[in-house]
């Protein structure tokens, strides 16, 4: 059973306007949230991160928001960039893993963002 | 700084064969991490490692092996290689304070198959 799910497997975005990805979780113990990117041919890299004690979190052109109550994240990009093409991949880390912050990651979206 | 580096990049194997794939860190990160890679299931993670001389079970363990042979390096093995083992793996190390303490570095992945 898959705990964190993004359900949205593709997302096409005209360069300029508004990405929003979305993840929902369906365990309420964990505490951290985290955005990850991912080219072809490489490993994900980090992007973006929120506490869930936390609703919001900004980084430039990227903005995470949580809703603890809906167990819902969102990753918003403004404006987007065809460099922005990528496969991006949520993850939650369970409370209680030990110190070891494990991680557990949805299947991905592969956003296209065409000029 | 390399980050995470992982070989080989590509590896063919038959069924039965067995094979080391070899991760190495220089960020002097304590804990490591195996993860595979399959179309539709995100990251899942295989085995991980808290420290030296420590490792664990991930979600997906059977049919594979770890060895933490020092700080730096972590390895995975196939003793006996399926086709259901064809995917791609990801190494990752994460680093203990600060905001590296949730995130994880990957490394570029190897991609298996087993035929």
């Amino acid at each position: 059973d898959q705990q964190v799910k993004q359900n949205s497997p593709s997302l096409s975005v005209q360069e300029g306007r508004i990405s929003i990805l979305n993840c929902d979780y369906t365990n309420s113990m964990f505490d951290y949230f985290l955005w990850y990117k991912k080219y072809p041919a490489e490993g994900p890299t980090f992007l973006i991160s929120i506490s869930s004690i936390k609703d919001k979190n900004e980084d430039g052109r990227f903005t995470v928001f949580l809703n603890k109550s809906a167990k819902h994240l969102s990753l918003h990009i403004v404006p987007s960039q065809p460099g922005d093409s990528a496969v991006y991949f949520c993850a939650a880390s369970p409370l209680g893993s030990g110190g070891y912050n494990k991680l557990i990651f949805g299947a991905g979206t592969r956003l296209a963002v065409h000029p | 700084n390399a980050g995470v580096t992982q070989t080989p990049k590509f590896q063919v194997l038959k069924t039965g064969q067995s094979m080391t794939l070899q991760c190495a860190q220089d960020m002097n990160h304590n804990s490591m991490y195996w993860y595979r890679q399959d179309p539709g299931m995100g990251l899942r993670l295989i085995y991980y490692s808290a420290s030296e001389g420590t490792t664990d079970k991930g979600e997906v363990p059977n049919g594979y092996n770890v060895s933490r042979l020092n700080k730096r390096e972590f390895s995975l093995r196939l003793e006996s290689a399926a086709p259901s083992q064809t995917s791609v793996y990801f190494c990752a190390s994460r680093g203990d304070s600060g905001r590296s303490s949730y995130e994880q570095y990957f490394g570029p992945g190897t991609r298996l198959t087993v035929t």
